[in-house]
C-alpha cells in the first residue's frame, strides 16, 4: 500500500483566486491521478499526472483551469485557477502501480465564496 | 467510454446480508473494483475482480460476470459501521491507455437497527 499526504485538507477561498493542492507519496508510484468529488456525488477524473510531461486531461477539464505538475514519481500538484463557487468540491489525489488497486489521499475540501 | 450503473441508495438491517449491484458497459474491460467511502473520508479499497466468479474477503464478497457486464458486492453480518457509500469502478484497457478507473455514482448504504 501507499501512504498519501494531501495538503491542504480544506480551504475557503475567494472567487477569482487560485489554490494549489499538493500530493506527496511515501514511495515511488507509476501513476498519479486527480479526481473531483462534488457533494453527494461520485468521483470524476480530472487528469492523469504524467511524470516529466504534460498531464492528460479528461473531457471537460483543461490545463488553463487545472494546471498539474508532477516533477518526480512521488509528488504532484493540482492548481484550481480563477476559482468560482462551482469549483467548490473535494479534490482527491490517487496513486496506483501497474495492475494494482488505487489508493487515495484524504482529499482537499475546497469552498469558494 | 463506460456506463456504470448502481442503485442510488439501499437500506438494510444490522446482522442481515445486502447485495449491491453494478452493471457496466465498456469496450475493453480490464478489471472491476469496489471501494467503500465513509462521509468526509477518502475511498478505501474493498475488492478487485478481473475473472468471472466470486472473490471472498471476510464479510465482503464480490462477484463478476464479464459476459453480462455485471458485478455485485455482498456484505454479510451487517454492522452499523458499514453505513457508507459503495463505489463500483471499472478499468478499461482501451480508454486512457488502460490505466484509469471510471467510477459509478455510488450506492449509499444505510444500516439500521
Amino acid at each position: 500500500s501507499a501512504v498519501i499526504s494531501q495538503k491542504p485538507s480544506r480551504d475557503i477561498c475567494q472567487r477569482g483566486t487560485s489554490l494549489t493542492i499538493q500530493c506527496q507519496v511515501d514511495s515511488q508510484v507509476t501513476m498519479m491521478f486527480w479526481y473531483r468529488q462534488q457533494p453527494g456525488q461520485s468521483l470524476t477524473l480530472i487528469a492523469t499526472a504524467n511524470q516529466g510531461s504534460e498531464a492528460t486531461y479528461e473531457s471537460g477539464f483543461v490545463i488553463d483551469k487545472f494546471p498539474i505538475s508532477r516533477p518526480n514519481l512521488t509528488f504532484s500538484t493540482l492548481t484550481v485557477s480563477n476559482m468560482s463557487p462551482e469549483d467548490s468540491s473535494i479534490y482527491l489525489c490517487s496513486v496506483r502501480q501497474m495492475n494494482t488497486e488505487a489508493f487515495f489521499g484524504q482529499g482537499t475540501r475546497l469552498t469558494v465564496v | 467510454g463506460q456506463n456504470i450503473d448502481q442503485p442510488t441508495e439501499m437500506t438494510a438491517t444490522e446482522g442481515a446480508i445486502v447485495q449491491i449491484n453494478c452493471t457496466y458497459q465498456t469496450s475493453g474491460f480490464n478489471g472491476l473494483f469496489w471501494y467503500q467511502q465513509h462521509a468526509g473520508e477518502a475511498p478505501t479499497f474493498l475488492s478487485y475482480n478481473v475473472l468471472d466468479g466470486l472473490e471472498e474477503k471476510g464479510r465482503f464478497s464480490s462477484f463478476l460476470s464479464r459476459s453480462k457486464g455485471y458485478s455485485y458486492l455482498l456484505l454479510k453480518e451487517l454492522q452499523m459501521k458499514d453505513s457508507a457509500s459503495y463505489l463500483c469502478a471499472v478499468r478499461d484497457r482501451v480508454t486512457g491507455g488502460g490505466n484509469k478507473l471510471t467510477f459509478g455514482t455510488g450506492t449509499q448504504l444505510k444500516v439500521e437497527l
